[in-house]
C-alpha cells in the first residue's frame, strides 16, 4: 500500500524557517517523481514545486522561487521541502504527492499544517 | 503559465442527478489533464487522469473527456458521498502544473 506521511509542520514567526519531510512506503520511491502541494486555509489548491526521480529536474512555482528548496534522498525513501524567509502568505496545509506517468498526482499524503504568524 | 477555469464554481444537485463539470485551459494541453475530488479535511483524491483514464479504484460513474482546451467531467449518477469539491489540474510539458479554482458540488 502507498504512503505519503508529512511531518515538520508548526507555528512560525514571518522570516522564520521550517523544513518539511514525506516518508514514502509501500512503492519503489527512486523510480517516481514527487511534488509539493499547498492550500491556503478556506482556498484552493496551489502546485508549489516538483523534483524528479533522480533529482535531475527540479520546479517551482513563482510563489515560492528563492525561497523554498525541494529535495530527496532515495535511500531514505523520502522528500523534503526547505522553507526559509517564510510569510503571512505561506500559511496553509501541505501536501507531498506522487507524480504519475503523465505526472499526475495519484498518492497523497494527509498533509501537515504551516502557519506563519507573529 | 497555463491558466485554468473551471464552471461552475459551485453546483447544486440531487441524489441520483448527472452532473457536468467543465474546465478550460488558457492554450492546449493535449490530454494532460487530471481531476481531483477533495472532501472537506481531507486530502485530495486522483479521480481521472490523462482526461479520461479513470484511476484505479474510483466509481465507473465518474469519467472525463476532452482533449486540447476543453474538458469536462461527469458524474453519471450522483452518490452522496460524492458531494465535495472537485479540482481540474493540468500536468502538460514542464511546470508550473497549474490546477482549477474548484467547484463545489452540494446537495440540493
Amino acid at each position: 500500500e502507498v504512503q505519503l506521511v508529512e511531518s515538520g509542520g508548526g507555528l512560525v514567526k514571518p522570516g522564520g524557517s521550517l523544513r518539511l519531510s514525506c516518508a514514502a512506503s509501500g512503492f519503489t520511491f527512486s523510480s517516481y517523481s514527487m511534488n509539493w502541494v499547498r492550500q491556503a486555509p478556506g482556498k484552493g489548491l496551489e502546485w508549489v514545486s516538483s523534483i524528479s526521480s533522480s533529482s535531475s529536474y527540479i520546479y517551482y512555482a513563482d510563489s515560492v522561487k528563492g525561497r523554498f528548496t525541494i529535495s530527496r534522498d532515495n535511500a531514505k525513501n523520502s522528500l523534503y521541502l526547505q522553507m526559509n524567509s517564510l510569510r503571512a502568505e505561506d500559511t496553509a496545509v501541505y501536501y507531498c504527492a506522487r507524480g504519475g506517468r503523465w505526472l499526475q498526482l495519484d498518492y497523497w499524503g494527509q498533509g501537515t499544517l504551516v502557519t506563519v504568524s507573529s | 503559465d497555463i491558466q485554468m477555469t473551471q464552471s461552475p464554481s459551485s453546483l447544486s444537485a440531487s441524489v441520483g442527478d448527472r452532473v457536468t463539470i467543465t474546465c478550460r485551459a488558457s492554450q492546449s494541453i493535449s490530454s494532460y489533464l487530471n481531476w481531483y475530488q477533495q472532501k472537506p479535511g481531507k486530502a485530495p483524491k486522483l479521480l481521472i487522469y490523462a482526461a479520461s483514464s479513470l484511476q484505479s479504484g474510483v466509481p465507473s460513474r465518474f469519467s472525463g473527456s476532452g482533449s486540447g482546451t476543453d474538458f469536462t467531467l461527469t458524474i453519471s449518477s450522483l452518490q452522496p458521498e460524492d458531494f465535495a469539491t472537485y479540482y481540474c489540474q493540468q500536468s502538460y510539458s514542464t511546470p508550473p502544473f497549474t490546477f482549477g479554482q474548484g467547484t463545489r458540488l452540494e446537495i440540493k
